[in-house]
């Protein structure tokens, strides 16, 4: 079955810009998390979906926000684009999302601010 | 609040030498310890969780309450194990939320 897909691969966008990932789970999974990566702050979690709704939310600014279709399927928002911005953006997919154990990972979206 | 440290951001052996990558987390409960991995140019995948206590590819780690640790190992490692490699922490009532720790790129030499 496939796995977890993130268009775009790779974005550079200009400061003050918005940006919009997106996030197919694999078939039949209901939750979707992401997660920033970058060299000084390693993988942070950014927020969880499940069924439509915002279920977890990590420690970062309002211009990161999220939300998920009927399909499942999952996009990032991030407005006003800060140099510090500039990371690879991965999603993870799980069936129900109730352990960690069952997320599978994309390949995850490059996005650099210039 | 919940913290997972991996103290060696780079680890290099020889091919056949043991190799272990550190992990201590803080937590007041009992969470959940994975380790995960990062192939070059290949997304994350879970390498083992320590309620499975399994071996994959020949990598065992241990969860010690009393030292906070899950320190990965392996006893003759690989070229092919170079990676990076990732400690994360799960707690009962974070569902599938992660918290990672900052990662150590491990090399090894042929």
């Amino acid at each position: 079955k496939a796995g977890v897909t993130q268009t775009p691969r790779y974005l550079i966008k200009t400061r003050g810009q918005q940006v919009t990932l997106s996030c197919s789970p694999i078939s039949g999974h209901r939750s979707v998390s992401w997660y920033q990566q970058t060299p000084g702050q390693g993988l942070q979690f950014l927020f969880e979906y499940f069924s439509e709704t915002q279920r977890n939310k990590g420690n970062f600014p309002g211009r990161f926000s999220g939300r998920q279709f009927s399909n499942s399927r999952s996009e990032m928002n991030v407005s006003t684009l800060e140099l510090g911005d500039s990371a690879l953006y991965l999603c993870a997919s799980s069936f129900a999302g109730l352990s960690a154990a069952e997320a599978f990972f994309g390949q995850g979206t490059r996005l650099t601010v210039v | 609040a919940q913290r997972v440290t991996q103290p060696e951001k780079l680890l290099s052996v020889f091919k056949g030498a043991p190799v272990e990558l550190k992990c201590n987390y803080s937590y007041s409960g009992s969470p959940e310890l994975f380790w995960y991995v990062q192939y070059s140019r290949q997304r994350l995948q879970l390498l083992l969780r320590h309620i499975s206590r399994e071996s994959i590819k020949g990598f065992t780690a241990d969860l010690n309450k009393g030292e906070t640790s899950f320190h990965l190992k392996k006893p003759f490692a690989q070229e092919e194990d170079s990676a990076m490699y990732y400690c994360a922490l799960s707690s009962p009532t974070s569902g599938s939320r992660l918290t990672f720790g900052e990662g150590t790129q491990l090399t090894v030499n042929p």
